[in-house]
Parts: C-alpha cells; sequence; structure tokens
C-alpha cells in the first residue's frame, strides 16, 4: 500500500528555517517524480516544487532561491528545506506523488508550518 | 505562473450533472494533454479524480468525467450525490516544467 507521512512542520519566526520530511512506503521514492504542494489557510492549493527521478529540480517562482528539494534514497524520503521563510509561507505543506507528468497520484497527511514573530 | 481560472462556486441538486470549467493559456492547459482534476473534503488532502485531460484512476466513480478544448479544461459530474459536495482543483503541467493549479471550486449540492 502506498502511503506519504510529513513530518516537520510547526511555528517558526519569519527569517527562520523548517526542514520538511516526507517518509514513503508502497513504492520507491527515487524511481518517481516526487513534489510538494502547499494550502494556506482557508485557500487554494499552489503547486511548490518537484523532484524528477532523475533528479533534476524545478521551483514555483514565489519559493526559489528560498526552498530546496531533495531526496535520500536509503530512507525512502522527500525534504524539503525552507529558508528565509515568510509570513505567506504559511500554509499546509503536502507531499505527492507525480504521474509524470500528468498529475498527482498519491498525498501525504499534510503538515502545518506557521510562519509568525 | 498565473493560477488557471476557475468558478468560485457551483451547485446542483441530487441526481443532476454540473461542469466545473478551467481555463489556461497555450502555455498550460491548451498545449498539454497534462491536465488533472482533485477532489478535496474540508480538513482531508486531495484526491486524483481525473489525470490526463480525461482519464480515471482506478476507484474513481464514471460520473466523474473530463475534457478540453482549446485552453479550457472541464470536469463533470453525473448524478450529483451529497458525497460529492467539496472543493474541486484543476491543475495542468507547463511549458516551464512546472505544475500549475486554478483556484477551486466549491461544489454545493443542494
Amino acid at each position: 500500500e502506498v502511503q506519504l507521512v510529513e513530518s516537520g512542520g510547526g511555528l517558526v519566526q519569519p527569517g527562520g528555517s523548517l526542514r520538511l520530511s516526507c517518509a514513503a512506503s508502497g513504492f520507491t521514492v527515487s524511481s518517481n517524480y516526487m513534489s510538494w504542494v502547499r494550502q494556506a489557510p482557508g485557500k487554494g492549493l499552489e503547486w511548490v516544487s518537484v523532484i524528477y527521478s532523475g533528479g533534476s529540480t524545478y521551483y514555483a517562482d514565489s519559493v526559489k532561491g528560498r526552498f530546496t528539494i531533495s531526496r535520500d534514497n536509503s530512507k525512502n524520503t522527500l525534504y524539503l528545506q525552507m529558508n528565509s521563510l515568510r509570513a505567506e509561507d504559511t500554509a499546509v505543506y503536502y507531499c505527492a506523488r507525480v504521474i509524470a507528468p500528468s498529475g498527482f497520484d498519491y498525498w501525504g497527511q499534510g503538515t502545518l508550518v506557521t510562519v509568525s514573530s | 505562473q498565473s493560477a488557471l481560472t476557475q468558478p468560485a462556486s457551483v451547485s446542483g441538486s441530487p441526481g443532476q450533472s454540473i461542469t466545473i470549467s478551467c481555463t489556461g493559456t497555450s502555455s498550460d492547459v491548451g498545449g498539454y494533454n497534462y491536465v488533472s482534476w482533485y477532489q478535496q473534503h474540508p480538513g482531508k488532502a486531495p484526491k486524483l479524480m481525473i489525470y490526463e485531460v480525461s482519464n480515471r484512476p482506478s476507484g474513481v466513480s464514471n460520473r466523474f468525467s473530463g475534457s478540453k478544448s482549446g485552453n479550457t479544461a472541464s470536469l463533470t459530474i453525473s448524478g450529483l450525490q451529497a458525497e460529492d459536495e467539496a472543493d474541486y482543483y484543476c491543475s495542468s503541467y507547463t511549458s516551464s516544467s512546472t505544475w500549475v493549479f486554478g483556484g477551486g471550486t466549491k461544489l454545493t449540492v443542494l
């Protein structure tokens, strides 16, 4: 059974950093495209980043230069390193497997990141 | 990376059909057959309902169908049921090797 479990969310001050993790089971992270998608409170979905099976990475303009997506093949885990956090980064962050490139077929339960002083 | 355009809300009575539109540009919806649709109930993660414009994942009811014409994709739900009440989002792959979502549509079953 495919399962994605995010962790690492919490309260952080503006300008701070946080690393999110997404532990996968039932499939191999490194053989798939994997993405992060976020949802601000009461708002819609926003695509954040993707890592291809070959290792290429892409980012939304809103996070480019501040966020880094990566994976640990030995742990079958996806990460999102978030630096220089802003209030507008406050959201539930979901990791998702990509049916490349047509959509996101499995999603985690999400982890809440709150950026506030 | 502008969001795709969806109506904020649609409604229908049980048994009726509704259609939700999703308008983009030739750099996303119009340029690729990589449009997908998601259903999200309050407090839950999104669920894939349609991928590659019109394909249904295993387990998704055939009451859900998708189509595309030019820069606009559509999701149709036939035989509306109470459990269909949710938020619906479209998404498309883009020419920048990124993805973009629509703003979301709240479906109310009257």
